[in-house]
């Protein structure tokens, strides 16, 4: 059974940071694309970054680029984001995602998600 | 960066109606679509991918049509598990990044 188990979140100052994890099992997680994906409260999906399955491509969405990191330990099955200079709109629920065998585009699989909230 | 624009914003119908949700691209798009459902407190589901391929375990009343900027979730006849939210979702052809819609709710009427 495919899980995805993130870990990680919780309140954090603006400025600050956070890194999130993602623990993988289940399934040959090196052979995948990876994705992050967050949801404010209330509000609809945003996706964050993806990385290739051996880390050597990452993207990611114009508002947080050069303050978040994607990366992934295959050895380790788990997938991370290193959150820097956090801000009140990155308060959001995030999710691990697993994207379809074939490629990466879409997201077959989705963690319970973490929630971070920045706030003074 | 391509927009998706997801109508109606609600849409109210009963057990047993056929319902048709849209979403409609800013510019092509190609097949690289998929469609989510949402239900309070939960993750979303992959119902939908490449327009109009079911995800492993989707019911058969769900089906997905349309390319380039103008696609449509259909659900032939809705069961009560159905009512949630629905995401339309793009991948853009390269550098793979993605973008939603803003969704739409199924309500019951």
């Amino acid at each position: 059974e495919v899980q995805l188990v993130e870990s990680g979140g919780g309140l954090v100052q603006p400025g600050g940071s956070l890194r999130l994890s993602c623990a993988a099992s289940g399934f040959t997680f090196s052979s995948y694309w990876m994705s992050w994906v967050r949801q404010a409260p209330g509000k609809g999906l945003e996706w964050v970054a993806n990385i290739k399955q051996d880390g050597s491509e990452k993207y990611y969405v114009d508002s947080v680029k050069g303050r978040f990191t994607i990366s992934r330990d295959n050895a380790k099955n788990s997938l991370y984001l290193q959150m820097n200079s956090l801000r009140a709109e990155d308060t959001a629920v995030y999710y691990c995602a697993r994207d379809l065998i074939y490629g990466p585009g879409f997201v077959d699989y989705w963690g319970q998600g973490t929630l971070v909230t920045v706030s003074s | 960066e391509i927009v998706l624009t997801q109508s109606p914003a609600t849409l109210s119908l009963s057990p047993g109606e056929r319902a048709t949700l849209s979403c409609r691209a800013s510019q092509s798009v190609s097949s690289y679509l998929a469609w989510y459902q949402q239900k309070p407190g939960q993750a979303p589901r992959l119902l939908i991918y490449d327009a109009s391929n079911r995800a492993t375990g989707i019911p058969a009343r769900f089906s997905g049509s349309g390319s380039g900027t103008d696609f449509t979730l259909t659900i032939s006849s809705l069961e009560p598990e159905d009512f949630a939210v629905y995401y339309c979702q793009q991948r853009s052809n390269w550098p793979p990044k993605y973008t939603f819609g803003q969704g739409t709710k199924l309500e019951i009427k």
